[in-house]
C-alpha cells in the first residue's frame, strides 16, 4: 500500500540522547515535511524539504537537523534532546505539482524526553 | 507569519448541521486546507478551496472568502464517526502548509 512509513511507532529517550526518527514514502513524492503535535498548538512545521537534496526551515526548527539524500527518504536528528521536544511528531509529504498539492500524513511518532 | 483562528470545541447532535469557522491573516496565501484528524491517529485530507466560493463533497462542504480571510467546513447529517477534530491550514506563497490549533467536535447521540 502506497505511503508514509514512520519508525519508531512510539520511544521513552532519556535527556541529552541523540534521536533520529525514520521517515520514508513510496508515492514518489518531490516535498516533505516534518511537523510536532502539541496539545492546544496544533501542528507546527519544523523543517520541510521541496525536492530531494534541499531542505529549508519551518517554525521551530530549533533543535532538530534533517537531510534529505534521496526522494523517499527524510530522518529527523534530534541531536540532543530535552523535555520541551516530547511530542507526537509527523512526517507528511505532497507531489509538488501544479495541482491541489494535499499533504498525505504519516502514522506519527509518539516522543518521550524524560 | 501566519495567524489561524478556530474554536476549540463543538458540541452536536447526531443527525445535525454544524459548521466550523477558520479566520486567517497570512503572509503570502496558495490555498485553503480542512483536514480531520481522529484521536490517535493522523490528519487526512477533507478539502481544498484555492478560489472565492463553496466546494461540496458529499456531507461535507467547504467556503472560502479570501477578501475576509475567512473559511467554513459544514458537515451535514452528523454521524457518531465524524467526532474529530477538523483542523483549518493555509498554504503560502512558499507552498507551506500552516495549521490552526483544531476543533474538537463531539458528535452526542
Amino acid at each position: 500500500i502506497a505511503g508514509i512509513t514512520q519508525a519508531p511507532t512510539s520511544q521513552i529517550l532519556a535527556a541529552g540522547r541523540r534521536m533520529t526518527l525514520r521517515c520514508t514514502q513510496d508515492m514518489r513524492h518531490n516535498a516533505m515535511y516534518w511537523y510536532r503535535q502539541d496539545l492546544g498548538l496544533g501542528l507546527r512545521l519544523i523543517h520541510y524539504s521541496n525536492t530531494a537534496g534541499t531542505t529549508g526551515k519551518g517554525e521551530v526548527p530549533d533543535g532538530y537537523s534533517v537531510s534529505r539524500a534521496n526522494t523517499d527518504d527524510f530522518p529527523l536528528t534530534l541531536a540532543s534532546a530535552v523535555p520541551s521536544q516530547t511530542s507526537v511528531y509527523f512526517c507528511a509529504s505532497s507531489p509538488q505539482d501544479s495541482g491541489a498539492n494535499v499533504l498525505t500524513f504519516g502514522a506519527g511518532s509518539r516522543l518521550t524526553v524524560l | 507569519g501566519q495567524n489561524i483562528d478556530q474554536p476549540t470545541e463543538m458540541t452536536a447532535t447526531e443527525g445535525a448541521i454544524v459548521q466550523i469557522n477558520c479566520t486567517y491573516q497570512t503572509s503570502g496565501f496558495n490555498g485553503l486546507f480542512w483536514y480531520q484528524q481522529h484521536a490517535g491517529e493522523a490528519p487526512t485530507f477533507l478539502s481544498y478551496n484555492v478560489l472565492d466560493g463553496l466546494e461540496e463533497k458529499g456531507r461535507f462542504s467547504s467556503f472560502l472568502s479570501r477578501s475576509k480571510g475567512y473559511s467554513y467546513l459544514l458537515l451535514k447529517e452528523l454521524q457518531m464517526k465524524d467526532s474529530a477534530s477538523y483542523l483549518c491550514a493555509v498554504r503560502d506563497d512558499d507552498y507551506k502548509l500552516s495549521f490552526g490549533a483544531g476543533t474538537t467536535v463531539t458528535v452526542r447521540a
